[in-house]
């Protein structure tokens, strides 16, 4: 089956300390989201990657980090300097991440982490 | 950046009755998605629909680039239908990756 996966579903966290979320495709897709998601809001983009070893920030990058070292897998790292990582993170990604329009750049999400600082 | 604005924030409406929900954006678009989020999370891709018109099943959309919004119709709906629907959009300026998202739709299907 061909898609997105995300792991862990649910997840909880210490202040203080670091959590990588795991985000998987197999679709072959070039280009991979991070996207933050607080209750009742639309989501917001966190980092995005066009291509291996490539990532730009989004608009709320801060105390977030990634990695694209392969092509299939973009972690994503909360880290403490995150003042408020409570929320539903989710990932996505699309055959192109270059602005060459048509339907290349439609992005697929995978079902979300849940993060809950205790 | 642009900004997406979807309308109503809320709707509630009975089995079988026909709804619109409108996505208005304030630059020209390059991408424009209609996705429904289910009780678990998960965002489910209706339209990818930068300009014209499309169906599939009871949902229809439209999107009139020229004048910056689109509609998503929902025709007989059901309580399945029932979650938040997201549009979102990305600028000509900003590229194909800053896809930003609307505040959602709440729609309520009653039996």
């Amino acid at each position: 089956d061909g898609g997105i996966t995300q792991s862990p579903k649910y997840l909880f966290r210490k202040e203080g300390q670091n959590v990588t979320l795991s985000c998987e495709q197999n679709l072959n897709h070039d280009a991979m989201y991070w996207y933050r998601q607080d209750p009742g809001q639309g989501l917001r983009l966190i980092y995005y990657s066009q291509i291996v070893n490539d990532f730009q920030k989004g608009d709320i990058a801060e105390g977030y980090s990634v990695s694209r070292e392969k092509k299939e897998s973009f972690p994503l790292t909360v880290t403490s300097a995150q003042k408020n990582p409570t929320a539903f993170y989710l990932c996505a990604s699309s055959r192109q991440g270059a602005a060459s329009g048509g339907s290349y750049n439609e992005q697929f999400f995978g079902p979300g982490t849940r993060l809950t600082v205790l | 950046g642009i900004q997406v604005e979807q309308s109503p924030p809320d709707l509630i409406l009975q089995e079988g009755a026909n709804s619109t929900l409108r996505c208005n954006f304030s630059d020209s678009v390059n991408n424009l998605q209609w996705f429904h989020q289910n009780p678990w999370g998960q965002l489910i891709n209706l339209f990818y629909i930068p300009s014209g018109t499309k169906q599939n099943g009871r949902l229809s959309a439209t999107t009139v680039a020229t004048e910056r919004y689109s509609l998503l119709y929902i025709s007989s709906s059901q309580t399945t239908d029932s979650g938040v629907y997201f549009c979102a959009a990305t600028s000509l300026i900003q590229g194909a990756q800053k896809l930003v998202f609307g505040q959602g739709t709440r729609l309520t299907i009653n039996p």
